[in-house]
């Protein structure tokens, strides 16, 4: 991490109701990302950023929304839509270079 | 299914050697890496390999790569405690990058 804040490290959603994830670098890397873990399973990506004011969706879009006002935060919304929100969700970012970073994490719970 | 796959489970015993393996599908793919997770938190980058390379080593670590097999290891010497953790491996495919399932490395007194 280093550099990569997530916050909150735990965040509890009740039914019907949308969350934001924060995600902010101070890294200057203009690319940011966000990926779901599941038990068992790789991870999995949800929205990137490769500049402000752009994003595109990932292989598992729906259900999540994202913007990209700023080029130190990428905030991820997990919408009612997402009907399995329970996972660990990571934030991470690009340089130059082809390398990505993680940052420590936010775990979703459903209450 | 996922494009990089990896063994799940590995135990070895304190101060031998540990070998990661692992396939991967797209033979375009510049850099793969390998990264390392303790319980419950993110991803820390541990090494990665360029495409024109063969062998990487970085003190405890040496990666291994066969472009002809798309076979990527990763070899810890001397394994400790602290090593204990799950291992992924993963490649570069254009923006993003696909990871196999994660090999949970259990070190054993």
């Amino acid at each position: 991490d280093g550099g990569i804040t997530q916050s909150p490290k735990y965040l509890f959603r009740k039914e019907g109701q949308n969350v934001t994830l924060s995600c902010e670098q101070n890294l200057n890397h203009d690319a940011m990302y966000w990926y779901r873990q599941d038990p068992g399973q790789g991870l999995r990506l949800i929205y990137y950023s490769q500049i402000v004011n752009d994003f595109q969706k990932g292989d598992i879009a729906e259900g999540y929304s994202v913007s990209r006002e700023k080029k130190e935060s990428f905030p991820l919304t997990v919408t009612s839509a997402q009907k399995n929100p329970t996972a660990f969700y990571l934030c991470a970012t690009k340089g130059q270079g082809e390398t990505q970073y993680f940052g420590p994490g936010t775990r979703l719970l459903v209450l | 299914g996922e494009d990089v796959e990896q063994s799940l489970f590995l135990s070895v015993r304190e101060g031998d050697s540990s070998v990661i393996n692992c396939t991967y599908t797209d033979s375009s793919s510049t850099y793969l890496y390998w990264y390392k997770q303790e319980p419950g938190a993110g991803l820390q980058l541990l090494t990665y390999i360029f495409s024109n390379m063969d062998m990487k080593q970085d003190q405890r670590l040496t990666v291994l790569l066969n472009k002809k097999d798309k076979h990527l290891s990763l070899r810890i010497a001397d394994t400790q405690t602290g090593d204990s953790a799950i291992y992924f491996c993963a490649e570069i495919d254009d923006y993003k990058l696909s990871f196999g399932a994660g090999t949970t490395v259990t070190v054993r007194a």
